[in-house]
């Protein structure tokens, strides 16, 4: 079992919709959870992260972190074409990023 | 420039021969990690370096991975008698510290190695 898994294929959403990727995790002991967004053939770059159970949001981006069910989303309202990207769940046994593990990710596009 | 910088961009090596690839983090950043991705999949962690200690090296696939940060900043990864399996992309990431909060990992853009 990986300690990430990111399971949907590649979402396609019209320009203003919402986008709703998941992810579950299989460490129970994890503390810090992150959402990465990476374009085609550049970096990832940190969108969101949260570490207490809830919600949390930030502009068009509200992740939710439920730990009893091992269970991390993120939800992109509004979306936009600059949104299309692959969106990568990272999680971490401690309070910052040391040794993230990654999902394998989700390709999002938006069709205007 | 501000950001985390890695040389060389691309390389493509023949199976056996050794390869080094650079990582120049951010100025004033003291964690330092490796990642390597492969094509379609997440970044997998390699190594980790506070400042010039290597913390945690769990993740090297073989013994013929070996990173250094020998003066706390400048990170080499060298990879001894490449395989075809060993063609990913590896990122380099910095941060300011340690744990915190702030949690964000500042990647760059990556050294997209070929093995032939």
């Amino acid at each position: 079992q990986k300690e990430v898994e990111q399971n949907s294929g590649p979402l396609s959403v019209p320009e203003g919709a919402i986008a709703s990727l998941n992810c579950t995790y299989s460490d129970r002991g994890s503390q810090s959870f992150f959402w990465y967004r990476q374009y085609s053939g550049k970096s990832p770059e940190l969108i969101m992260f949260i570490y207490s159970n809830g919600d949390k949001e930030d502009g068009r981006f509200t992740a939710q972190l439920n730990k009893a069910s091992q269970y991390v989303s993120l939800l992109i309202r509004d979306s936009q074409p600059s949104d299309s990207a692959t969106y990568l769940c990272a999680v971490s046994r401690w309070y910052g990023n040391n040794r993230l593990a990654f999902g394998k990710g989700n390709q999002v596009v938006v069709i205007p | 420039g501000a950001g985390v910088s890695q040389s060389p961009r691309y390389k493509v090596a023949k199976r056996g021969q050794d390869v080094a690839l650079r990582c120049d983090p951010i100025s004033g950043h003291v964690s330092l990690f490796w990642y390597q991705q492969a094509l379609g999949q997440g970044p997998e962690f390699l190594t980790y370096f506070q400042n010039e200690a290597q913390l945690d090296k769990s993740g090297l696939p073989s013994d013929r991975f070996f990173a250094e940060r020998p003066e706390g900043s400048v990170s080499t990864l060298k990879i001894q008698r490449t395989q075809q399996e060993d063609s990913a992309v590896y990122l380099c990431a910095s941060s300011l510290a340690s744990g915190g909060f702030t949690g964000e990992l500042f990647f760059g853009e990556g050294s997209r190695l070929t093995v032939l």
